[in-house]
């Protein structure tokens, strides 16, 4: 069993659209990382959200945390090629410091 | 600027060999962790560690070993390498001391076994 799903899977849009990426579970945790990968590297923390209900932007890329802390999303405004790659959601468990990591959603912004 | 290292980006390897795949952080961090990451399967945890000499498993020891002599290195050994071990190995860092539910992550290397 996946505890964090992410959808969705695959996303293929054109330079300029906005998107939304949903990581979801029915776990509480007590923070939520989003990475993003591109291809042939390891993944890189974007930001890490870990108050109900808070949303962080880091220019184009909003992010928010649920207010029961178990669900986060990533939307991006005006998509540009660069920000294509796989965007991982990720979080520790109960009291764990070891995250759980989502599947990934994988990105291409097309010129 | 943090940094992990990983050995080699790309390795190619026979059914049988004994693989080593090295992985070294400059942050002075205290966990480390081995990952392997397949489409449709996203990163799986192999072994941790959270201190020189100590290990715990993972979801997926099974074929795998891994070594922590010093601080700064985490070894991921394959004993008798297989086919299905075919994937990308990745490695990261934490540290009890900042947050540590981020990690930090190696570039990668990618293990083919033929």
């Amino acid at each position: 069993t996946q505890l964090l799903e992410q959808s969705p899977q695959f996303l293929s849009i054109q330079e300029g659209e906005n998107l939304t990426v949903y990581c979801n579970s029915s776990s509480v945790f007590s923070s939520l990382q989003w990475y993003r990968q591109e291809p042939g590297e390891g993944p890189v923390l974007l930001v890490t959200v870990v108050t109900g209900g808070e949303v962080k932007k880091l220019k184009r890329l909003t992010f928010q945390f649920g207010d029961a802390r178990k669900d986060s999303s990533l939307h991006i405004t005006a998509a540009q090629p660069g920000d294509t790659g796989l965007y991982l959601c990720a979080g520790p468990e109960g009291g764990s410091y070891i995250p759980t990591f989502g599947r990934g959603t994988s990105l291409i912004v097309h010129p | 600027d943090v940094k992990v290292t990983q050995s080699s980006r790309y390795l190619v390897k026979r059914t049988g060999e004994k693989v080593f795949l090295e992985c070294v952080q400059d942050m002075d961090h205290e966990n480390m962790f081995w990952y392997r990451q397949d489409p449709g399967l996203g990163l799986r945890l192999i072994y941790f560690s959270y201190d020189v000499k100590m290990k715990e498993k993972g979801d997926i020891p099974e074929g795998y070993s891994v070594s922590r002599e010093k601080k700064e290195r985490f070894s991921l050994i394959l004993e008798s390498a297989s086919t299905n071990q075919t994937s990308m190995y990745l490695c990261a860092s934490s540290s009890p001391r900042g947050r540590t539910d981020t990690q930090y992550f190696g570039p990668g290397t990618r293990l083919t076994v033929l």
